[in-house]
């Protein structure tokens, strides 16, 4: 299993353009996830689904968007970039209700100037 | 959820037991003790979690007090490659709560 992947690693945008960022994971898991990571604090949720065709807000989801058209996929989309979302993005997921564990991906640094 | 207090950082020898302390004091009944660790400039892992027992795998121990109001993560034996940010978190665990509030943990080195 691959797990959790994320494309791209590095990201630079220029404010106002938009871009999405591709999260898959392999396992057959239900759950998942989309966190930024600002540098020196702990991650904040952005959005979540719990299965094809569910999504739900997080924390901090103003200025993304995300839909789950598959089991596999969780792709977020960031429009008209600024520079307050400049960040590493991870997705993660879980199994089950039942499952303790998030699987994370290795994250996608981005920075808008 | 639940509020948690970690020190910022910590240092420890290599080889010799690590404990981490988390103070968790508005916990309630129903919610579980999770750590996560992550090394640098990766995503976050999972080491292990805990209700009101102690618990123990194959990376870690959990102690639990008995009100519940405090852990600590005990790594028996720790190498380099343990250095990292350790994360407590507390959360209810079911259907409709999916937030893991992840503060800004502990930094863990470990001294060679």
């Amino acid at each position: 299993n691959a797990g959790v992947t994320q494309t791209p690693k590095f990201r630079i945008l220029k404010i106002g353009q938009s871009m999405t960022l591709q999260c898959t994971q392999d396992m057959n898991h239900n759950y998942m996830y989309w966190y930024r990571q600002d540098p020196g604090m702990g991650l904040k949720l952005i959005y979540y689904s719990v299965g094809a065709g569910i999504t739900d807000k997080g924390e901090v989801p103003n200025g993304y968007n995300v839909s789950r058209s598959t089991t596999e996929d969780f792709p977020l989309r960031l429009e008209l970039a600024a520079p307050s979302q400049t960040s590493v993005y991870f997705c993660a997921s879980r199994w089950d209700i039942g499952s303790y564990e998030q699987y994370f991906g290795p994250g996608t640094r981005l920075t808008v100037t | 959820d639940a509020k948690t207090t970690q020190p910022t950082s910590m240092d420890c020898a290599e080889g010799r037991a690590a404990n981490l302390p988390c103070n968790h004091s508005t916990i309630s009944g129903n919610e579980y003790v999770y750590w996560y660790r992550q090394i640098h400039s990766q995503g976050p892992q999972y080491i292990i979690h805990g209700l009101k027992n102690n618990e123990t795998n194959e990376m870690a121990s959990l102690i639990i007090t008995e009100d519940r109001k405090s852990s600590t993560l005990i790594l028996p034996h720790a190498t380099l490659r343990d250095t990292a940010v350790y994360y407590c978190i507390v959360r209810v665990r079911g259907f409709g709560n999916e937030k893991l509030t992840f503060g800004t943990g502990t930094r863990l080195t470990i001294i060679p």
